[in-house]
């Protein structure tokens, strides 16, 4: 398995409050991505990064942001929780040389906002 | 832009039976195109990708796949589905900037 951990695993929160996600990988890879997963929506991507300091949005951006000061670390940051972003979270990594393209993800943040 | 149709929202097979999961994509590039499974209350892993190689594409626990350019698809089959393949399907292409779209997700059920 790729060397991907989220923390926390699991958070219930107030409305209002700020909250911060984390993703550590140990794969050196370049590309780091947020995505939120809902009933009947697949996986939307919130943020990526494509490189240290390197960010950008992604289709649903709105109430988030993100940092990477580490190659290995990207923050996902809640700046004050609605109960619309409820949701399970995942990190992703992925490279672009030498054929890999993929994607691999980590297990997954369960966020419930009341 | 690039898009990912996954045609049933949801399969149903007997155990023991083939299973064809139909994918659709569009995309203005030659495409990379994968398969994920997620099982109940877990992450995604990857079953098979296709990068401009062979079209047809095995991947881990019987799954193949066949990228069709003409028909623009990416169906995922398995010959005799098993009980332990029970989960989420996601049809995902790349795009040239290492962005990645999802389909919805077929949800697949396998019956004793």
């Amino acid at each position: 398995d790729a060397g991907i951990t989220q923390s926390p695993r699991h958070k219930v929160t107030e409305t209002g409050t700020p909250v911060t996600l984390r993703c550590h990988q140990t794969e050196n890879h370049r590309y780091m991505y947020w995505y939120r997963q809902d009933p009947g929506h697949g996986l939307r991507l919130i943020h990526y990064s494509y490189g240290v300091k390197d960010t950008d949005k992604g289709e649903v951006s709105d109430g988030y942001s993100v940092s990477r000061s580490k190659t290995e670390d990207f923050l996902l940051t809640l700046e004050s929780a609605t109960s619309s972003q409820t949701s399970v979270y995942f990190c992703a990594i992925s490279e672009r040389d030498r054929g890999r393209y993929e994607q691999y993800f980590g297990p997954g943040t369960r966020l419930t906002v009341t | 832009a690039q898009s990912v149709t996954q045609l049933d929202s949801h399969v149903s097979v007997s155990e023991g039976t083939p299973v064809l999961l139909r994918c659709n994509y569009s995309s203005s590039y030659s495409p990379s195109l994968f398969w994920y499974v997620q099982h109940p209350n877990k992450g995604l892993q990857l079953l098979l990708k296709y990068t401009s190689a062979a079209t047809l594409v095995k991947g881990i626990n019987g799954f193949e796949a066949e990228f069709k350019k003409s028909e623009t698809s990416f169906h995922l089959t398995k010959p005799s589905a098993h009980m332990s393949d029970a989960a989420e399907y996601f049809c995902v292409v790349r795009d040239y900037g290492q962005n990645f779209v999802f389909g919805p997700g077929t949800r697949l059920s396998v019956l004793p």
